[in-house]
């Protein structure tokens, strides 16, 4: 069955990266679209960007520009996405989502279980 | 970019009721138009795509409609499954956004 397979809880301190994989099964994965999503405590979905597992093109929100880099690793249909420069606010807990279509429509059918990322000093 | 502006933000409700939730659009999104449902510390589940259309697996109490930049989510007989929170995602242009959410309790 397809998966999303996310690497665990980070704890990083302002100013530092972290980085996050998503390891997908069950499907090709240069076939689909991979986005980033981020949630904060109690808040809603955001949209951080996407990337071409087939290509390896990008687009980011463009709140992310310049922090943010989404990569992948065919060999291991793996999608990763590290933040840079991290302050408070981005606390958050960190999905990736498989892009499908369905009757011509993109929809977010296969998501990550999340991968909590805290910033704190 | 398209915002999304979903109402009520929370509501209160009893198994049973039927409950409508709304979504509005900035602009003309056509039917590019999907609803998730999220549970406490899980991530978001499909129900609907093309603002009307019913994911696979998803119980037929579960309902969409609107298009252009007024789209509504309804759901009949609710369950005690159903508790949870429920947002719209417009997938028209980049980048695609969410609503705010609407949460659903128990009154």
């Amino acid at each position: 069955q397809v998966q999303l397979v996310q690497s665990g809880a980070e704890v990083k301190k302002p100013g530092a990266s972290v980085k996050v994989s998503c390891k997908a099964s069950g499907y090709s994965f240069r076939g689909n679209y991979m986005h980033w999503v981020r949630q904060a405590p109690g808040q809603g979905l955001e949209w951080v960007g996407r990337i071409n597992p087939h290509s390896g093109g990008i687009n980011y929100a463009q709140k992310f520009q310049g922090r943010v880099t989404m990569t992948r690793d065919t060999s291991i249909s793996t999608a990763y996405m590290e933040l840079s420069s991290l302050r408070s606010d981005d606390t958050a807990v960190y999905y990736c989502a498989r892009l499908s279509t369905l009757e011509g429509r993109g929809v977010f059918d296969q998501w990550g279980q999340g991968s909590l990322v805290t910033v704190s000093s | 970019d398209v915002q999304m502006t979903q109402s009520p933000s929370s509501l209160s409700a009893s198994e049973g009721d039927r409950v409508t939730i709304t979504c509005r659009a900035s602009q003309n999104i056509s039917n590019y138009l999907n609803w998730y449902q999220q549970k406490s510390g899980k991530a978001p589940n499909l129900l609907i795509y093309a603002a009307s259309s019913l994911q696979s697996g998803v119980p037929s109490r579960f309902s969409g409609s609107g298009s252009g930049t007024d789209f509504t989510l309804t759901i009949n007989s609710l369950q005690s499954e159903d508790f949870a929170t429920y947002y719209c995602q417009q997938t028209y242009s980049a980048p695609l956004t969410f609503g705010g959410g609407t949460k659903v309790d128990v009154k």
